[in-house]
């Protein structure tokens, strides 16, 4: 099983703020990873796919970068719609694990 | 457009068998390249997968489960339903419904039914 680790587990930023979250796999999943943003009490939505590219409708200040088994999620200035979940998913393996996510909170 | 949704008991008892059901709607869940499956989240947890379905009929399941999951689909309800047999209070989570790419990742979710497993 390929385990996938998040760090931090929760983090506080303020809105503007420049913010990485980083997703580190138990092996290589060459650019098999995705990253979505869960709300509470809704489903989570798929923010960039394949490590960097963007999903369609999701604003140019999320952006993904990695490859092999580091990665990382970037929020360039964070807005108050910013702060939920987030979870990375490798997607290299059949089904795909999920991380155990990273929950960003206004400061 | 392409929509899921859940449905089935929100309680269920212990040794008992969780049964869900979710509906396509705005298209034919025969469509090919996709697969259908199911994810569930404990509360206050992550994400994990069940299982997941080719619209041929192929199965996909989590190991750590295989042994209580059954996962089809109806083609004639536009439906496809999760079984999960032999349930314990570990199993109390909101179950998704989604529609994974071939790559495994989730564009489209329903909007999630919790369970709870509870005597």
């Amino acid at each position: 099983d390929i385990q996938m680790t998040q760090s931090p587990s929760s983090l506080s930023a303020s809105v503007g703020d420049r913010v990485t979250i980083t997703c580190r796999a138990s092996q290589s999943i060459s650019s098999y990873l995705n990253w979505y943003q869960q709300k509470p009490g809704k489903a989570p939505k798929l923010l960039i796919y394949a490590a960097s590219s963007l999903q369609s409708g999701v604003p140019s200040r999320f952006s993904g970068s990695g490859s092999g088994t580091d990665f990382t999620l970037t929020i360039s200035s964070l807005q108050p719609e910013d702060f939920a979940t987030y979870y990375c998913q490798q997607s290299y393996s059949t089904l795909g694990t999920f991380g155990q996510g990273t929950k960003l909170e206004i400061k | 457009q392409l929509q899921l949704q859940e449905s089935g008991p929100g309680l269920v008892k212990p040794s008992e068998t969780l049964s869900l059901t979710c509906t396509v709607s705005g298209g034919s869940i025969s469509s090919s390249s996709y697969y259908w499956g199911w994810i569930r989240q404990p509360p206050g947890k992550g994400l994990e997968w069940i299982g997941s379905i080719y619209y041929s009929g192929s199965t996909y399941y989590n190991p750590s489960l295989k042994s209580r999951v059954t996962i089809s689909v109806d083609t004639s309800k536009n439906q496809f339903s999760l079984k999960l047999s032999s349930v314990t209070a570990a199993d109390t989570a909101v179950y998704y419904c989604a529609r994974p790419t071939q790559q495994w990742l989730v564009r489209l979710w329903g909007q999630g039914t919790l369970v709870t497993v509870s005597s």
